[in-house]
């Protein structure tokens, strides 16, 4: 078990330019989660992946954030058009069923810079 | 929104136990207790989850009250290294992790 892995740790940008993170679950693991956190703040769900399909969508996930999971292995996040306000940590996150729960396995984070 | 509360921050001295309370006096009969924590800057850590039954594990052990209506955090021999922000999530199937602020633990050489 090598744990949920994110890449880059660290991203700087300019405003107005296109990001993109990556994140790789554990394997077996068929649920996958993005949050963002900022400063002080508890993380705040995005989206989340059954397999490959895409099954909730935050209304914090706006039109120029979008999401995969091609072949239900690893997923991309991609910011278009970044702003400012867009700098924070991303968290992805993966699970699986255990009995009646799914716990949570979360990655180190990428964490964005907007300038 | 969180459905729990948690006090914002507590110390704790270096061996003693630390118990972090929360409550969460809405929750619903299939809703579990998570607890997770997060130390700067790094993803945050599973600890411990239960339904109502009292839990156990190598980390650390939770208390649910008979009413379910709030919950306790025990690490019973803290360190240094368990300084972090502990969160308290309740969670029913097909429902996502709510993040509250957390409790900052400062744990005291």
């Amino acid at each position: 078990d090598t744990g949920v892995s994110q890449d880059p740790r660290h991203k700087i940008t300019k405003r107005g330019q296109n990001v993109t993170f990556r994140c790789d679950p554990i394997s077996e693991h068929n649920r996958l989660y993005w949050y963002r956190q900022t400063l002080g703040q508890g993380p705040e769900f995005l989206t989340y992946f059954q397999n490959e399909a895409q099954l909730e969508k935050s209304r914090l996930l706006s039109d120029r954030f979008s999401a995969e999971r091609p072949k239900g292995s690893f997923s991309t996040l991609e910011i278009q058009r970044t702003e400012q306000g867009d700098s924070a940590m991303y968290l992805c996150a993966s699970s699986k069923r255990t009995g009646s729960s799914y716990e949570q396995y979360f990655g180190p984070g990428t964490r964005l810079t907007v300038t | 929104d969180a459905k729990t509360t948690q006090p914002p921050s507590m110390d704790c001295a270096e061996g003693r136990a630390a118990n972090l309370p929360c409550n969460h006096s809405t929750i619903s009969g299939n809703e579990y207790v998570y607890w997770y924590r997060q130390i700067h800057s790094q993803g945050p850590q599973y600890i411990i989850h239960g339904l109502k039954n009292n839990e156990t594990n190598e980390m650390a052990s939770l208390i649910i009250t008979e009413d379910r209506k709030s919950s306790t955090l025990i690490l019973p021999h803290a360190t240094l290294r368990d300084t972090a922000v502990y969160y308290c999530i309740v969670r029913g199937y097909g429902q996502n992790f709510v993040f509250g602020p957390g409790t900052r633990l400062s744990v005291l050489p």
